[in-house]
């Protein structure tokens, strides 16, 4: 597609229950990164996909959080158990080089709210 | 470790005033700089990234910035700041060769007045 979409824009789950966000990276970008970004807060490292190498999950808070890339394309971020520390917008961001050196496109996130 | 500091959390000018948003960095080479904007209820879009070469960066929407690397810094400008400049700014660091993901700094909020 022509930028990276990220699904659904808003969710609002109890605490507890598990979620996915899922984001469609821009066709043909191979890196593919998550961030979140809490409420006053600087965006915050979580995960890196590159191609068919293993991910950099080195930002994952806590081992509730896991994602995924299908071929190469969609990426699942899921999060298990939700707490109300989880509330953040999660972004999506994905580039052409894996070096990340011609900049990230980045998705419009999705607004997650723990109640 | 990398790291990025953005002294400002929130700064108010005037539209057609100067604008200069401060940015540190932490890194032990020479790194890759990106500036990007963040409208309310947007995602973040780039403004404009330095890699080598000349330390005057033009960018987009009329910013520059310059890269010091005596001081470490990589702060934005803009010579008029219009009423649709009001958004939140963020300094990102990546580390040259390999792969790379950015390091961000906590944003600095820009709200304009008429």
């Amino acid at each position: 597609g022509a930028g990276v979409s990220q699904s659904p824009s808003n969710k609002v789950t109890e605490k507890g229950k598990d979620v996915e966000l899922r984001c469609d990276p821009i066709s043909g970008h191979t890196a593919l990164y998550w961030y979140r970004q809490s409420l006053g807060q600087g965006l915050e490292f979580l995960i890196y996909f590159q191609g068919n190498s293993a991910p950099d999950k080195s930002g994952l808070p806590s081992d509730r959080f896991s994602a995924e890339r299908t071929g190469g394309s969609v990426s699942t971020l899921t999060i298990q158990r939700t707490q109300q520390e989880d509330s953040a917008v999660y972004l999506c961001a994905s580039s052409l080089d894996g070096q990340g050196a011609l900049g990230y496109t980045f998705g419009s996130g999705t607004r997650l709210t723990v109640v | 470790a990398q790291s990025v500091t953005q002294p400002d959390i929130h700064i108010t000018v005037s539209e057609g005033a100067s604008l200069e948003l401060r940015c540190n960095y932490s890194y032990g080479a020479t790194p890759y700089l990106f500036w990007y904007v963040q409208s309310p209820g947007q995602g973040l879009q780039l403004l404009l990234k330095y890699f080598s070469g000349d330390t005057l960066v033009q960018g987009i929407k009329g910013f520059e910035a310059e890269f010091k690397r005596s001081q470490s810094s990589f702060n934005l400008r803009k010579p008029s700041v219009h009423w649709s400049d009001a958004a939140e700014y963020f300094c990102a660091v990546g580390a040259t060769g390999g792969y790379n993901k950015l390091i961000f700094g906590a944003g600095t909020r820009l709200a304009v007045h008429p």
